[in-house]
């Protein structure tokens, strides 16, 4: 298995540009979900699925979007990117969202918006 | 709604001293406590959790103990190595308002551990 996977690792914008950060897991997981991590923040959640067709915002959802068209695959959409959003950014998935489950990360995403 | 606060760092140490990193959190429920690690240019990954009060979580050497009764889940190894070098992060799953367990994480902890 390949676990979770994320792609780009790096990406630079300008202010304005849209783009798509990838995530996929091979591991039949329900629910799946997006971070950002910034210095002396930690991990703030972006949106999260606990199944296909299902998407929820979390704590931090402004200017990003969210689809769940397959198990498989969660994409996170910048539609207009700022600075603020400079940033490294996590996918992670468990197999559902239940009271012990334990979240798989991808290796994250490297975006600086200029 | 549910938080999780950790020690700030960076914990800085000796090869071979005793780690402890502290961590209390709050919830309304009853949630489910981890301890993930995140090594340089990775994503987190689980190092240990616990699942009720008084259970006590361990891998690698590392422990550590859900206190409900002083809702804390402090990490604990005896003698740390160069290669425990990483950032220790908190974490508790409990019951949203739709149903579902989500995740709440602390800011992390950087341990730095010199030969």
């Amino acid at each position: 298995n390949a676990g979770v996977t994320q792609t780009p690792k790096f990406q630079v914008l300008k202010t304005g540009q849209s783009m798509t950060l990838q995530c996929a897991q091979d591991m039949n997981h329900e629910y799946m979900s997006w971070y950002r991590q910034d210095p002396g923040m930690g991990l703030r959640l972006i949106h999260y699925s606990v199944g296909a067709g299902i998407t929820d915002q979390g704590e931090v959802p402004n200017g990003y979007n969210v689809s769940r068209s397959t198990t498989e695959d969660f994409p996170l959409r910048l539609l207009s990117a700022a600075p603020s959003q400079t940033s490294v950014y996590f996918c992670a998935s468990s197999y559902s969202s239940g009271h012990e489950d334990t979240q798989y990360f991808g290796p994250g995403t490297r975006l600086t918006v200029l | 709604g549910n938080s999780v606060t950790q020690m700030e760092g960076p914990v800085t140490l000796s090869e071979e001293a005793f780690l402890t990193i502290n961590c209390t959190y709050t919830a309304t429920g009853y949630p489910s406590l981890f301890w993930y690690v995140q090594y340089p240019g990775e994503g987190l990954q689980l190092l240990l959790k616990a699942t009720k009060a008084d259970d006590k979580g361990s891998n690698k050497g590392f422990e550590a103990t859900y206190r409900k009764e002083t809702t804390s889940f402090h990490l604990e190894k005896g003698s740390v190595q160069v290669s425990d070098s990483a950032v220790y992060f908190c974490a508790l799953s409990d019951r949203a308002s739709g149903g579902s367990y989500i995740p709440t994480f602390g800011r992390g902890t950087s341990l730095i551990v010199h030969p």
